[in-house]
């Protein structure tokens, strides 16, 4: 199965609001989708599981939504260290756990 | 509070072995499937192994079926990824990443460690 996600950069100002999409090749049945965030230098966190479920400590600035093929990570308010790499990742077909090749967003 | 330290990584000739290890402490070592993620430079993340708590279920990538082992001993809190056959293409910072979901999860890797480097060159 194949993630794509767009836009490939997202630039953006402080407060504003963000919205990445993530695209699946197949329906995922079960919304097992995940999404993470990568600071440079640092290793990946999970942010959302099971589409819309915040991991633990994440923020109530960060909601994941969507079904079938069509999902999305809505940032409400962006706060200047949500600037990063953000990644899709799907484990309803896994293995393999597949990844979206992510989504820069930058500061505008 | 958990951690996952790998270790192991280095420069290696095309051809070579190497073994990296990554030592887990703050949680239930045996409760939790494990999995191999790498990332090559400046590039998006690749999933690469995956082993349940007891050790019982392996999976893995088409790219390094074959060619990588994964392991683990419980007993010793300690993920292993043993990398035969390297290529030039495997060079990549590798992460250890904790299965959210228990012994039998399969794929929300809620705690990662901060990666090995694997240089694959001659």
């Amino acid at each position: 199965i194949v993630l794509t996600q767009s836009p490939d950069t997202l630039s953006l100002s402080p407060g504003e609001r963000a919205t990445l999409f993530c695209r699946a090749s197949q329906t995922i049945t079960n919304d097992f989708l995940a999404w993470y965030q990568q600071k440079p230098g640092q290793a990946p966190r999970l942010l959302i599981y099971a589409t819309s479920n915040r991991a633990t400590g994440i923020p109530n600035r960060f909601s994941g939504s969507g079904s079938g093929t069509d999902f999305s990570l809505t940032i409400s308010r962006l706060e200047p260290e949500d600037f990063a790499v953000y990644y899709c990742q799907q484990y309803d077909y896994s293995p393999p756990i597949t990844f979206g090749q992510g989504t820069r967003l930058d500061i505008k | 509070e958990v951690r996952l330290v790998e270790s192991g990584g280095g420069l290696v000739q095309p051809g070579g072995s190497l073994r990296l290890s990554c030592s887990a402490s703050g949680f239930t070592f045996s409760g939790h499937s494990m999995n191999w993620v790498r990332q090559a430079p400046g590039k998006g993340l690749e999933w690469i192994s995956y082993m349940t708590g007891p050790g019982n279920v392996i999976y893995y990538a088409d790219s390094v079926k074959g060619r990588f082992t994964i392991s683990r001993d419980n007993a010793d809190n300690s993920l292993y990824l043993q990398m035969d056959s390297l290529r030039v293409e495997d060079t990549a910072l590798y992460y250890c990443a904790k299965d959210h979901q228990g012994a039998f999860g399969r794929g929300i890797l809620e705690s990662w460690g901060q990666g090995a480097l694997v240089t694959v060159s001659s």
